[in-house]
């Protein structure tokens, strides 16, 4: 699975858009983007994931680079709420195999 | 809602002792993982399980086991427990049959915080 880095840490004002980046310049052609958050004491909790097209649900919406070297998460009104760690992935869609996380992005919402 | 149930919140055990971790999930997935989490370190995978019976060394594998008897429970096995196991242990499961909805999707335990002295 490729490798991917994101930013340590960021902040955001309630209310506003969260945009969390995440580069994948190795990335294969039949690997997708996954991005899970874990909010403090929980289990990481899937929010959304995309090939190569921009993909929005009900969480957030996922940009992914013509390229697909990159990709950004966003949280369109960013609530205290969303204070977590976001991680983001790329694995092969259907692989019975590893999911790895790396560090992720702390992304803390102050009001 | 798929459900991922982790036996205990909280644990702790003697150094030397077995321990056992179990967790089970309610949706037929074919596959389970076991993760365990530090500060610093993220989430680390030890083992993971794509069918019964079958199993996969992780990154962090050394010290411990697993067993998958039946599609639903996978079990994470500390031989003889030691104090740098002292961690937070996830599980996951994720299903990767054709036409499954969400495929490719991991759910994940609340979590077990074991402590070791």
């Amino acid at each position: 699975d490729a490798k991917t880095t994101q930013p340590t840490s960021m902040d955001c004002a309630e209310g506003r858009a969260a945009n969390l980046p995440c580069n994948h310049s190795t990335i294969s052609g039949n690997e997708y983007v996954y991005w899970y958050r874990q909010i403090h004491s929980q289990g990481p909790q899937y929010i959304i994931h995309g090939l190569k097209n921009n993909e929005t649900n009900e969480m957030a919406s996922l940009i992914i680079t013509e390229d697909r070297k990159s990709s950004t998460l966003i949280l369109p009104h960013a609530t205290l709420r969303d204070t977590a760690v976001y991680y983001c992935i790329v694995r092969i869609y259907n692989q019975g195999g590893k999911l790895i996380f790396g560090q992720g992005t702390e992304l803390s919402v102050k009001p | 809602d798929v459900k991922v149930t982790q036996s205990s919140r909280y644990l702790v055990k003697r150094t030397g002792e077995k321990v056992f971790l179990e967790c089970v999930q309610d949706m037929d997935h074919e596959n389970m993982f076991w993760y365990r989490q530090d500060p610093g370190l993220g989430l680390r995978l030890i083992y993971f399980s794509y069918d019964v019976k079958m199993k996969e060394k992780g990154d962090i594998p050394e010290g411990y086991s697993v067993s998958r008897e039946k599609k639903e429970r996978f079990s994470l096995i500390l031989e003889s427990a030691s104090t740098n196991q002292t961690s937070m242990y996830l599980c996951a499961s994720s299903v990767t049959r054709q036409g499954a909805i969400r495929r490719g999707e991991a759910f994940f335990g609340q979590g077990t915080r074991l402590t070791v002295v």
